[in-house]
């Protein structure tokens, strides 16, 4: 079965970091591409980042460009999200994604994680 | 403001056929794949249809996607109170982003 579980998340102060994993199971890790997607309290979904499935091609969201880094370690079968120059409005529930396709830019996610929090104090 | 526009809400008895639609723009719905994804209340979201009209393993067929033009929609036949949940359309958008729809709250009165 095809697992995704988010972990790293917490309670943070603006400005600061915090990196986000997500260990995946249940099928062949590198031959897909992978997404971050987050949930602010109460809000719709927010597309925040996309990475190809070798890691070479890679999009950001505009409201997190140049703060985050997304990244993967194939051999781990791990995502990353390193988020620097944390903001309040960064506060949501961030779900690690799998894409249907080797590419970020397919439109869609076929399997989604639980999720894990990140909120942001001021 | 979301790229892709949704109604809010939306509403239907049970047994009755409700429609959820999604509003793009020739830069994204209008030449790229479609999709719908099912939050249920407090949990993750799910795929419910991929590619404009193609439902995963386990998808009831009392659920089916279009496309046409600019918008895309999803049919709920057979509307069933477990059918209660938030409903997102999402697509990718040549802005070099994917793009959410608002979403839609179902309701089954």
């Amino acid at each position: 079965e095809v697992h995704l579980v988010e972990s790293g998340g917490g309670l943070v102060q603006a400005g600061r970091s915090l990196r986000l994993s997500c260990a995946a199971s249940g099928f062949t890790f590198d031959d897909y591409a992978m997404h971050w997607v987050r949930q602010g309290p109460g809000k719709g979904l927010e597309w925040v980042a996309g990475i190809n499935w070798n890691g070479a091609d890679i999009g950001y969201a505009d409201s997190v460009k140049g703060r985050f880094t997304i990244y993967r370690d194939n051999a781990k079968h791990s995502l990353y999200l390193q988020m620097n120059s944390l903001r309040v409005e960064d506060t949501a529930l961030y779900y690690c994604a799998k894409d249907p396709t080797v590419t970020y830019t397919s439109g869609g996610v076929d399997v989604w994680g639980q999720g894990t929090t990140v909120t942001v104090s001021s | 403001q979301s790229v892709l526009t949704q109604a809010p809400s939306a509403s239907g008895t049970p047994g009755q056929r409700v429609t959820i639609s999604c509003s793009g723009s020739g830069s994204n719905i209008g030449k790229n794949y479609v999709y719908w994804y099912q939050q249920l209340p407090g949990t993750a979201p799910k795929l419910l249809m991929s590619r404009n009209n193609q439902r995963p393993s386990g998808v009831p067929d009392r659920f089916s996607g279009s496309k046409s033009g600019t918008s895309a929609s999803l049919a709920i036949s057979g509307l069933r109170s477990e059918d209660e949940a938030d409903y997102y359309c999402a697509v990718w958008d040549d802005a070099l982003e994917v793009v959410f729809g608002g979403g839609t709250k179902l309701t089954v009165l």
